[in-house]
């Protein structure tokens, strides 16, 4: 059973660099699975970020966030990594990671973290 | 962009009774549709996918239903651990994964 834990600073300056952790157990992020990142803002609804294929050669990103975004992986820790540069308050969230499955264009989130919150404040 | 509107915004329900939320898509999105239920607190939670396929371990009682642009997600007899935010998702080559709005399920 694949679980996934997120992890990082809880309080982010702004203009500073958002960096969050997904621990993988239960599987490996070598597995042929796409890993993906959401989040939801306060009173808001699910966004999604963007997305790892299992190897790390290729990422897709929400084209809104994508000039400050990276999205990487380390296959010997079994971990998702994300980076969000230059970040403001519109970026406080709870951040989610999420095993991505499907085929075609029927792809969905089947197994999730359980978030972490990241305030930007100074 | 394919732009995914859920309604209503809010669904007032007594226990025991049938409960029906909407997903429209601007564009036909085929059945590549999926329904999550999310509580305040925890992880989303994967109902549908396909826009009709029960995920692993997701009661009978929500059903999904649609192709094209319209979308039901069907709860036949509501449970007390059935109030929460449900949201619809379509997947495309770009912008990549839209959420609706959600709809949030309330207890009447």
């Amino acid at each position: 059973q694949v679980q996934l834990q997120e992890s990082g600073p809880g309080l982010v300056k702004p203009s500073g660099t958002l960096s969050l952790t997904c621990a993988v157990s239960g599987g490996s992020v070598v597995s042929r699975n796409w890993w993906g990142w959401i989040r939801q803002a306060p009173g808001k609804g699910l966004e999604w970020i963007g997305e790892i294929f299992h190897s790390g050669s290729t990422t897709n990103y929400n084209p809104s966030l994508e000039s400050r975004l990276s999205i990487s992986a380390d296959k010997s820790k079994n971990h998702i990594f994300l980076t969000l540069r230059s970040v403001t308050a519109a970026d406080t969230a709870v951040y989610y990671c999420a095993r991505v499955r499907g085929v075609g264009f029927d792809y969905y989130m089947d197994v999730w973290g359980k978030g972490t919150m990241v305030i930007v404040s100074s | 962009e394919i732009v995914m509107t859920q309604s209503p915004v809010t669904l007032s329900v007594s226990p025991g009774e049938r409960a029906t939320l909407s997903c429209r898509a601007s564009q036909s999105v085929n059945s590549n549709l999926a329904w999550y239920q999310h509580k305040p607190g925890q992880a989303p939670r994967l109902l549908i996918y396909g826009a009709s396929t029960r995920a692993t371990g997701i009661p009978a009682r929500f059903s999904g239903s649609g192709s094209g642009t319209e979308f039901t997600l069907t709860i036949s007899s509501l449970q007390s651990e059935d109030f929460a935010v449900y949201y619809c998702q379509h997947y495309n080559t770009w912008p990549g994964y839209t959420f609706g709005q959600g709809t949030k399920l309330e207890i009447k």
